[in-house]
C-alpha cells in the first residue's frame, strides 16, 4: 500500500493569514492526488483533484501544487468557516489510501 | 442534483449481520465507481473499497478484504456494505462518495453510523 504522511498534524492560525499543509507519498504518484476538508459532524468535502485543480464552486484561496511525492496545499488568507480537519488523498493505486489529518482552528 | 442517501444508524451486537445502503440519484449509477469509506469517531479516514455498479467490479483495501462485502443493484441505484459477522471494532461511521471518472471523491452521502456493542 501506499502510505501517506501529513504535516503538521494540527496547527492554529490567525482569520487572514496563509496556511500550509504538506503531503508525502510512500511512492511516486505523479499527480493523482486529492484534498479533502471535513468540518465536525459531516461529510468531506472535495477541494482539490489531481493535485491542483479546484473543484467546481471551491472558493479561490485554496489551492494545490506538487507531483511525484511532495504536495502542498495552501489557505490563502484563512477564514472563520476554514475551520476544519483537511486530508490528502492518492489515487494511483488502490487502496486508495487517506493522509491522517491536518486540524485548522482559528488563533 | 446528485445525491447519495444512506440509510440510518445501527445499533448491533457482536456476532450479528448487518447491511447498509447508499440510494443515489441524479446521476448514472452505472457509469461511475462508488466508493465506500470508514471514520472511526475522531479518528482519520480509511478507504474501504469501491464498486463499478456498471459491472460489478469490485476493489478493496487489504485491511477490509474478507471483513466486508461491497455489492450494488443498478435496478434500484443503491450500493450496499454488508457484514456477517459484526465485531466491536466495526465501530465507526460509514460514507459512501462518487468517484468522477478515475480521480477523486466528488459527491458523498451523509454518512451511516454503525455502533457495535454487546
Amino acid at each position: 500500500d501506499i502510505q501517506m504522511t501529513q504535516s503538521p498534524s494540527s496547527l492554529s492560525a490567525s482569520v487572514g493569514d496563509r496556511v500550509t499543509i504538506t503531503c508525502q507519498a510512500s511512492q511516486d504518484i505523479s499527480n493523482f492526488l486529492n484534498w479533502y476538508q471535513q468540518k465536525p459532524g459531516q461529510a468531506p468535502k472535495l477541494l482539490i483533484y489531481d493535485a491542483s485543480n479546484l473543484e467546481t464552486g471551491v472558493p479561490s484561496r485554496f489551492s494545490g501544487s506538487g507531483s511525484g511525492t511532495d504536495f502542498i496545499f495552501t489557505i490563502n488568507s484563512l477564514q472563520p468557516e476554514d475551520i476544519a480537519t483537511y486530508y490528502c488523498q492518492q489515487y494511483d493505486n488502490p487502496p486508495f489510501t487517506f493522509g491522517p489529518g491536518t486540524k485548522v482552528d482559528i488563533k | 442534483e446528485v445525491q447519495l442517501v444512506q440509510s440510518g444508524a445501527e445499533l448491533k451486537k457482536p456476532g450479528e449481520s448487518l447491511k447498509i445502503s447508499c440510494k443515489g440519484s441524479g446521476f448514472s449509477f452505472t457509469d461511475y465507481w462508488l466508493g465506500w469509506v470508514r471514520q472511526v469517531p475522531g479518528k482519520g479516514l480509511e478507504w474501504v473499497g469501491t464498486i463499478y455498479p456498471g459491472d460489478s467490479d469490485t476493489r478493496y483495501s487489504p485491511s477490509f478484504q474478507g471483513q466486508v462485502t461491497i455489492s450494488a443493484d443498478k435496478s434500484v441505484g443503491t450500493a450496499y456494505l454488508q457484514w456477517t459477522t459484526l465485531k466491536a471494532s466495526d465501530t465507526a461511521i460509514y460514507f459512501c462518495a462518487r468517484q468522477k471518472g478515475d480521480t477523486a471523491l466528488d459527491y458523498w452521502g451523509q454518512g451511516t453510523l454503525v455502533t457495535v456493542s454487546a
